[in-house]
């Protein structure tokens, strides 16, 4: 079974710009949810998402947003790009919430 | 929440049995405790989950006293490429039904095998 697929891997982008970060959760997994990690800052939760909707959200500013698709595909934005926004994006999938949850790769995103 | 506490750092040597406690002292009836691994520029990986007593896998074991207010990973034999950080994580799959309710990681302990 084909683990958690995130894409890009790696990405640049410049202050100011958005990103769209993509995340594919495991066949049959319907909730997703995603993490920044930072060396000062750790794992941080953002969202969580189950059945299109989201259901939880982290302590982030409103430049971060996502959603999910009705194949439990989601997909993170962040709008107007900081230079603290620099880190990995880690998603993770589990067939509930609650449930044991897997993580993908995670998408770098390095802000310059 | 249950809040978990792990020691920040550990050294090894290769060959040697390394024990990782994490203590959660207001862990909830229907948590489970759950760890992963994590390489430098990836993503956590599942390592082990259990309720109580033993578990044991092919990768680690898992230790749970009675009270549950602590469990130690158990590495048998590590070798370099064991040289990851360990998170100890705490949750349920009852309280999903509360909307404020979210895996919290802590900082994870770093164990740095050496040759």
């Amino acid at each position: 079974k084909a683990g958690v697929t995130q894409t890009p891997r790696y990405l640049i982008k410049t202050r100011g710009q958005q990103v769209t970060l993509s995340c594919s959760p495991i066949s049959g997994h319907r909730s997703v949810s995603w993490y920044q990690q930072t060396p000062g800052q750790g794992l941080q939760f953002l969202f969580e998402y189950f059945s299109e909707t989201q259901r939880n959200k982290g302590n982030f500013p409103g430049r971060f947003s996502g959603r999910q698709f009705s194949n439990s595909r989601s997909e993170m934005n962040v709008s107007t790009l900081e230079l603290g926004d620099s880190a990995l994006y880690l998603c993770a999938s589990s067939t509930t919430p609650g449930n044991t949850i897997y993580f993908g790769e995670g998408s770098w995103l390095t802000v310059v | 929440l249950a809040k978990t506490t792990q020691p920040i750092s550990m050294d090894s040597y290769e060959g040697q049995e390394v024990n990782i406690t994490c203590s959660h002292n207001n862990i909830a009836t229907n948590d489970y405790i759950t760890w992963y691994q994590q390489f430098p520029s990836q993503g956590p990986r599942f390592i082990i989950q259990g309720y109580k007593t033993k578990v044991t896998n092919e990768v680690a074991s898992l230790f749970i006293p009675a009270d549950r207010k602590s469990s130690t990973l158990s590495l048998p034999r590590v070798s370099l490429s064991d040289t990851a950080v360990y998170y100890c994580l705490v949750g349920d799959t009852v309280r999903w039904m509360d909307s404020s309710y979210k895996l919290i990681f802590g900082s994870g302990t770093r164990l740095l095998v050496r040759p």
